[in-house]
C-alpha cells in the first residue's frame, strides 16, 4: 500500500517534444506529491511538487496532472530541452502522527535527442 | 544560503567494518530524513529526525542506526558492512515535518563496500 508505481522505466523525446511520466499510488493518506530531478552524481533536486486538492499545477515548462478519484498523477514537460535529460522520479509524501515519510516511484530516465 | 551538506561524498570500506556518514542540513531546517539509493531499489526510507528524536524508520536492518544533534546536524551509522550496503546514501532536510515543508536533498555520500 505504501508503493508508487512510475512509467515509462525510459523515455525517449525530440527537442521541443512532450515528455510525460505517469505514477499511480494505492494509500489514501498520501498528502503531498513532489517530482524530483536527478543528474547523474547529483542528489535529488525539487522540480515541482503539488496537493491531492488541486488537480493541476503548472511552472514554467512543467505541469503537474492529478487525478484524485484514480490516485494518478503525471509530470508533463512541455518544449523538452536536450538539458532536460535526466531521471525524474515521483514521490508520495505521509505525515502520520510525528512520522514524515516520502515514498519514490522508480524513476524515469528521459533522453531527450537534440 | 547553503544547501544539504553531506560529508564524505566518497569512501570505500570493506566487508565487515563500520561507517559514520554526517549531514548538515539547511539552515533552519529541523527535520533530516536519510535515505538509500541503489540501481536495483531505489530510493529507499531510512529513517527521520527531528528535535533530535527518531520519528520514523524504514525498513532496514538495525545495523543501520542515526542520530541527531541539538544543531540539527544529523549522522547515520551502518556496522558490519555487508557488500549489499554499496549505494548513495542521500540525506534531506526541511524547516518542519507538515506535508507542506519541502524537502531538499544533498549531494549524497557514495558508499562502496568490497
Amino acid at each position: 500500500q505504501q508503493q508508487v508505481k512510475q512509467s515509462p522505466q525510459s523515455l525517449i523525446v525530440q527537442k521541443g517534444g512532450i515528455s510525460i511520466i505517469n505514477c499511480a499510488y494505492e494509500n489514501t493518506a498520501f498528502d503531498y506529491f513532489p517530482w524530483y530531478q536527478q543528474f547523474p552524481g547529483k542528489g535529488p533536486a525539487l522540480l515541482i511538487a503539488i496537493r491531492p486538492d488541486v488537480s493541476e499545477k503548472k511552472e514554467g515548462r512543467f505541469t503537474i496532472s492529478f487525478n484524485k478519484s484514480a490516485k494518478q498523477f503525471s509530470l508533463h514537460i512541455m518544449d523538452s530541452q536536450p538539458g532536460d535529460s535526466a531521471t525524474y522520479f515521483c514521490a508520495a509524501n505521509t505525515f502520520s502522527g510525528s512520522a514524515r515519510q516520502l515514498t519514490f516511484g522508480s524513476g524515469t530516465q528521459l533522453t531527450v535527442l537534440p | 544560503k547553503a544547501g544539504v551538506t553531506q560529508t564524505p561524498r566518497y569512501l570505500i570500506k570493506t566487508r565487515g567494518q563500520q561507517v559514520t556518514l554526517s549531514c548538515s542540513p539547511i539552515s533552519g531546517h529541523r527535520s533530516v530524513s536519510w535515505y538509500q539509493q541503489t540501481p536495483g531499489q531505489g530510493l529507499q526510507f531510512l529513517f527521520e529526525y527531528f528535535s533530535e528524536t527518531q520519528r520514523n524508520k524504514g525498513n532496514f536492518p538495525g545495523r543501520f542506526s542515526g542520530r541527531q544533534f541539538s544543531n540539527s546536524r544529523s549522522e547515520m551509522n551502518v556496522s558490519t558492512l555487508e557488500l549489499g550496503d554499496s549505494a548513495l546514501y542521500l540525506c534531506a532536510s526541511s524547516r518542519g515535518q507538515g506535508s507542506g515543508n519541502t524537502i531538499y536533498f544533498g549531494e549524497g555520500s557514495w558508499l562502496t563496500v568490497v
